[in-house]
């Protein structure tokens, strides 16, 4: 679900379990999605994106997933380490607006037990 | 290389002051953006600069907020009559700025401001 103010959605996973983190878009027109993770004190830093010709695309231990018929993205992270604990938004925009402007979801919080 | 820089990192003042945010982006990106991130939110875009124009300012709230980036590299974030209402992280991004294509956004650690 969406986030309201603090109360971020809250994802906890056993270390070295396999995390999904879910994202759903508005805008049909959206055709570049980007997944940032961000940590406490720090700026999102990019991990992965996908454009809207793909479904999927892998990156070291991160698989993106891209459903455009029902507008969802999901972040796949293998093997999740303590090092993963973080906030991930998800970030889209649309080339046909011929806007670079990002639009962000209200993010989802990993918690990673060791 | 070296990332997105911001200086300052926290920036504390009082409502009505005039404050600038700063932002060096990484060496060779023509495209700047800044952005606004509020507690357990995600970043909003508040302004874009292809070079040394503001190609797109649409996420300025009001006219108090200004911006500029006189030659094509680091750029200011100026705030007039700060509002308690202005308290937030004011992150910076850069990309390459490629034509024609979304170019991955890069971001800087941002600047804690706070009105008091």
């Amino acid at each position: 679900g969406e986030s309201v103010g603090l109360h971020l959605p809250t994802l906890s996973v056993q270390e070295g379990d396999n995390s999904i983190i879910n994202c759903a878009y508005s805008n049909s027109a959206s055709d570049y999605f980007i997944w940032y993770k961000q940590e406490s004190g720090k700026g999102p830093q990019f991990i992965i994106d996908i454009r809207s010709n793909m479904d999927k695309r892998q990156g070291q231990r991160v698989t993106v997933l891209l459903n455009k018929t029902v507008k969802h993205l999901s972040l796949q992270i293998a093997a999740t380490q303590p090092g993963d604990s973080a906030v991930y938004f998800c970030a889209e925009n649309s080339r046909d607006t011929g806007r670079r402007a990002l639009t962000f979801g209200s993010g989802t919080r990993l918690q990673v037990q060791p | 290389g070296a990332g997105v820089s911001q200086t300052p990192s926290n920036k504390v003042t009082e409502k009505g002051k005039y404050v600038e945010l700063r932002c060096d982006p990484i060496s060779g990106h023509t495209a700047l953006y800044w952005y606004r991130q509020s507690l357990g939110q995600g970043p909003e875009f508040l302004i874009y600069f292809q070079g040394t124009g503001a190609a797109d300012d649409s996420g300025l709230p009001n006219d108090r907020f200004f911006a500029v980036r006189p030659e094509g590299s680091v750029s200011t974030l100026k705030i007039q009559r700060t509002e308690r209402g202005d308290s937030a992280v004011y992150l910076c991004a850069s990309s390459p700025g490629l034509a024609m294509t979304q170019d991955t956004q890069y971001f800087g650690p941002g600047t804690r401001l706070t009105v008091l």
